[in-house]
């Protein structure tokens, strides 16, 4: 069965400095990869996606995640980080069958540091 | 509007009471998806339409919970009977058929009392 770990509950950086959120998928397959992220009090927008081929992918908010299959992790970064980044992330795997239909990972709770 | 709407987006019920949650899709995806965001289970997958195929229901949590989708566009979610452990925020997301990475609503939150 899919499962998403993401092994950071909180994670405090500060403002310009370098980010990596961890992300780790168990999946029998070639997984579809997501990370969202959900301001407060908003829903999830789409940072980015991987399906196949080039391993590194690029986001929206100049977020960029690497697949990593010998180490089954998609971990998200971001070279510089802005206050406005604050929020809780979300990894999560598609169905095999439905790649819309998600598994999720608990999530990551960033904060910025002035 | 340009986005999935939801409505309420609170709702505060007493414990036995039926309650209905709305979501208007983007206007032409035709794939439609229930998620329940909760302290306790983060996010889980509920209900998935897609068109006029039968609805993947393998999410739902009780019998308490169905779904509804009308038309191809309108979704609801009924839940019977509450209880107090499904307070949660109840997410939809809507996608085009072929498109990967759903658009998400603002959710609705729900408060069994």
């Amino acid at each position: 069965a899919q499962s998403v770990t993401q092994p950071d509950i909180h994670i405090t950086v500060s403002e310009g400095a370098s980010l990596e959120l961890r992300c780790n998928y168990s999946y029998g397959a070639t997984p579809y990869l997501f990370w969202y992220v959900q301001s407060p009090g908003q829903g999830l927008q789409l940072l980015l996606k991987y399906f196949s081929g080039d391993t590194l992918v690029q986001g929206i908010k100049g977020f960029e995640a690497e697949f990593k299959r010998s180490q089954s992790s998609f971990n998200l970064r971001k070279p510089s980080v802005h206050w406005s980044d604050a929020a809780e992330y979300f990894c999560a795997v598609g169905a095999p069958y439905n790649f819309n239909k998600f598994y999720f990972g608990s999530g990551t709770k960033l904060n910025v540091k002035p | 509007g340009a986005g999935v709407s939801q409505s309420p987006s609170n709702k505060v019920t007493e414990k036995g009471k039926d309650v209905e949650l709305r979501c208007d899709p983007i206007s032409g995806h035709t794939a439609l998806y229930w998620y329940r965001q909760s302290l306790g289970q983060g996010l889980e997958f509920l209900i998935y339409f897609q068109g006029n195929s039968a609805p993947d229901k393998s999410g739902l949590p009780s019998d308490r919970f169905s779904a509804e989708r009308t038309g191809g566009s309108v979704s609801t979610l009924t839940i019977q009977r509450t209880q107090q452990e499904d307070s949660a925020v109840y997410l939809c997301a809507s996608s085009p058929p072929t498109t990967s990475g759903g658009f998400f609503g603002p959710g609705t939150r729900l408060t069994v009392l």
